[in-house]
């Protein structure tokens, strides 16, 4: 079964950039594990902020954008605000099953 | 305004069954894949299983863990998907939530498998 790793946490300072990375076991992430990303705050459920790699909801703000780098899915917030602070969770699809990453947390400080 | 809305969760004893709801309003039910995943106290997002729409083939696939224990189905009449847990074990002890691949998320059902 599909292994998918995240970073366990990360720091970022306000108004600066930081990318989130989303790896898979099975090898090299491309679009066609057509990744997700979410974002979710302590007590509340998660939110949806980017599906097929690259494509922000119409409630994504624009500092959130996802790419593929490195083999690997990425989120890069640039601009980041304090309220960003959050778990940030990918979604791959592979081997026709969906598979979450460990989550992200990251702190904004 | 979409929403979802699951149900059903609650206090069970281990080896007992119970079924969740996920009922969905302002959007057309029936076109959309949906799934359910869960969050056990202080850990990160599970995906148990999706049931694909009737036009898709209204397929379901399985998460491993769960595959053989629960089952998903759908109502596209009353507009509901269901998560079917049966033999539950005090590890399913989670807030459950249902998905719907469109960017919408209910706010939870909270299942506690406990004597």
């Amino acid at each position: 079964q599909t292994v998918v790793t995240q970073e366990p946490s990360l720091t970022v300072s306000p108004g600066g950039t930081v990318t989130l990375t989303c790896a898979s076991s099975t090898g090299a992430v491309t679009s066609g594990y057509y990744p997700n990303w979410f974002q979710q705050k302590p007590g509340q459920a998660p939110r949806a902020l980017i599906y097929s790699t690259s494509n922000r909801h119409s409630w994504t703000p624009a500092r959130f954008s996802g790419s593929l780098l490195g083999g690997k899915a990425a989120l890069t917030l640039s601009g980041v605000q304090p309220e960003d602070e959050a778990d940030y969770y990918c979604l791959l699809y592979s081997g026709g099953v969906w598979v979450f990453g460990g989550g992200t947390k990251l702190t904004v400080l | 305004e979409v929403q979802l809305v699951e149900s059903g969760g609650g206090l069970v004893q281990p080896g007992r069954s119970l079924r969740l709801s996920c009922t969905v309003s302002g959007f057309t039910f029936g076109d959309y894949a949906m799934s359910w995943v869960r969050q056990a106290p202080g850990k990160g997002l599970e995906w148990l299983g999706l049931i694909r729409s009737k036009l898709d083939g209204g397929a379901t696939e399985y998460a491993a863990s769960v595959k053989g224990r629960f089952t998903i189905l759908r109502d596209d009449s009353k507009n509901i998907a269901y998560l079917q847990m049966d033999s539950l074990k005090t590890e399913d002890t989670a807030v459950y939530y249902c998905y719907d691949h469109v960017g919408y998320w209910g706010q939870g059902t909270l299942v506690i498998v406990s004597s």
